[in-house]
């Protein structure tokens, strides 16, 4: 059972335009993370989002956690071909007892020029 | 600083052997850990370790040990490979603890098992 669900998986959009991921899921967690990983390559961090309503910009990234904390999105406006990769977003939360890092299944990006 | 190191970057072994992926972090980071990758799944986590001889278990352990027996190294051991652990693993670190912070990752070891 996945505790983190992303969608779309898959997206191919052209340069310039706007698209949206959204990492859902049925936990509370204390923070939510988002990564970006390029091909042969480990995911790097993004963003830390802790405050439910919070919203974070990088660029032509918009990051958003939920209010409720269990529910974040990335938006990003006008697309480049540099944007393409694997974003993964990755959930704190208590899990057996210690608390741990919950990876989404990722959204795969492709932007063409 | 090299970061997060791993090797070997490829590997392919027969069912039935065993390995030793290596990973190592300069960063003098308390927490490290191990992820496989499977497409459609994300990264799962396998063992981590937050400290100098403590090591626990994650999400998928099975088939797997860990050790830690300096803060800069964490191998990872397959003891019987199975086909079924034919993924891209990667090895993580970072400061304190396993949530909330930011996870250093290394370029990952890719494994066929055959």
């Amino acid at each position: 059972t996945q505790l983190l669900e992303q969608s779309p998986q898959f997206l191919s959009i052209q340069e310039g335009e706007n698209l949206t991921v959204y990492c859902n899921s049925s936990s509370v967690f204390s923070s939510l993370q988002w990564y970006r990983q390029e091909p042969g390559e480990g995911p790097v961090l993004l963003v830390t989002v802790v405050t439910g309503g919070e919203v974070k910009k990088l660029k032509r990234l918009t990051f958003q956690f939920g209010d409720a904390r269990k529910d974040s999105s990335l938006h990003i406006t006008a697309a480049q071909p540099g944007d393409t990769g694997l974003y993964l977003c990755a959930g704190v939360g208590i899990i057996q007892g210690a608390q741990k890092l919950v990876f989404g299944q990722g959204t795969r990006l492709t932007i063409n020029p | 600083n090299a970061g997060v190191t791993q090797t070997p970057k490829f590997q392919v072994l027969k069912t039935g052997q065993s390995m030793t992926l290596q990973c190592a972090q300069d960063m003098n980071h308390e927490y490290m850990s191990w992820y496989r990758q499977d497409p459609g799944m994300g990264l799962r986590l396998i063992h981590y370790s937050v400290g100098a001889g403590i090591t626990d278990q994650g999400e998928v352990p099975n088939g797997y040990n860990v050790s830690r027996s300096t803060t800069e190294d964490f191998p990872l051991r397959l003891l019987s490979a199975a086909p079924s652990q034919t993924s891209v693993y990667f090895c993580a670190s970072s400061p304190l603890g396993g949530g909330g912070e930011t996870q250093y990752f290394g370029p990952g070891t890719r494994l066929l098992v055959l």
